[in-house]
């Protein structure tokens, strides 16, 4: 039930090209959805989050889109850069609380 | 210095040895977080302690063993390890009842091998 499920666990994409991550949720407690960012040797940092109330959030070139019916939602890099080569977790939690479940991470490769 | 700290970055033990992990936050908090991270895995929630009281144990071994002296500092104490207990451990903190209080801000992490 609060289990949260990444896909895929790597992925490698063009310089310029769009990069998907997508994650599914069960608990329909659920009402924050955060994507965080982690560098090598850094810890995780927050990049962008939602919640239900909406459909899609975007900030520069990173947006997400969340699907309620369906319990899922994705992480969209447009215009991909090197610099953006990383790992990335999705979370969740219910709000008022702060404990954060995460996705396995997806591990992403930039490709000059 | 400013966010998440965390001494040491790196720490090699044996499984005998009792050692203590230390994390400090700058940004007037209010809740703290140990995580474990090891390869292909979820992060894993260890520890939470809101206003230094802990408010979740994620069935966690009692060879760690969480301390919060006030709400700025956390540490976890290692003792009797097991080489599975190698991975990073990752402090976060958070602010409760302020606005965007769900983010948490991690520190760099201490990267702990267990021999």
């Amino acid at each position: 039930q609060q289990q949260v499920k990444q896909s895929p666990q790597s992925l490698i994409v063009q310089k310029g090209g769009i990069s998907i991550i997508n994650c599914a949720y069960e608990n329909t407690a659920f009402d924050y959805f955060p994507w965080y960012q982690q560098f090598p040797g850094k810890g995780p940092a927050l990049l962008i989050a939602i919640r239900p109330d909406v459909s899609e959030k975007k900030e520069g070139r990173f947006t997400i889109s969340f699907n309620k019916s369906a319990k899922q939602f994705s992480l969209h890099i447009m215009d991909s850069q090197p610099g953006d080569s990383a790992t990335y977790f999705c979370a969740a939690s219910i709000g008022g609380y702060s404990t954060l479940t995460f996705g396995k991470g997806t591990m992403l490769l930039v490709s000059p | 210095e400013t966010g998440v700290t965390q001494t040491p970055r790196h720490l090699v033990m044996g499984m005998t040895n009792k050692k203590s992990l230390k994390c400090e936050q700058h940004l007037g908090h209010n809740a703290m977080y140990w995580y474990k991270q090891s390869a292909k895995k979820p992060l894993e929630l260890m520890f939470v302690y809101n206003f230094k009281e802990q408010t979740e144990n994620n069935s966690v071994p009692s060879r760690f063993s969480p301390e919060c002296p006030n709400s700025s500092h956390l540490f976890l104490h290692l003792h009797t390890l097991q080489p599975e207990d190698s991975a990073l451990y990752l402090c976060a903190s958070s602010l409760i009842g302020g606005s965007g209080g769900e983010t948490q801000y991690f520190g760099p992490g201490t990267r702990l091998l267990v021999l």
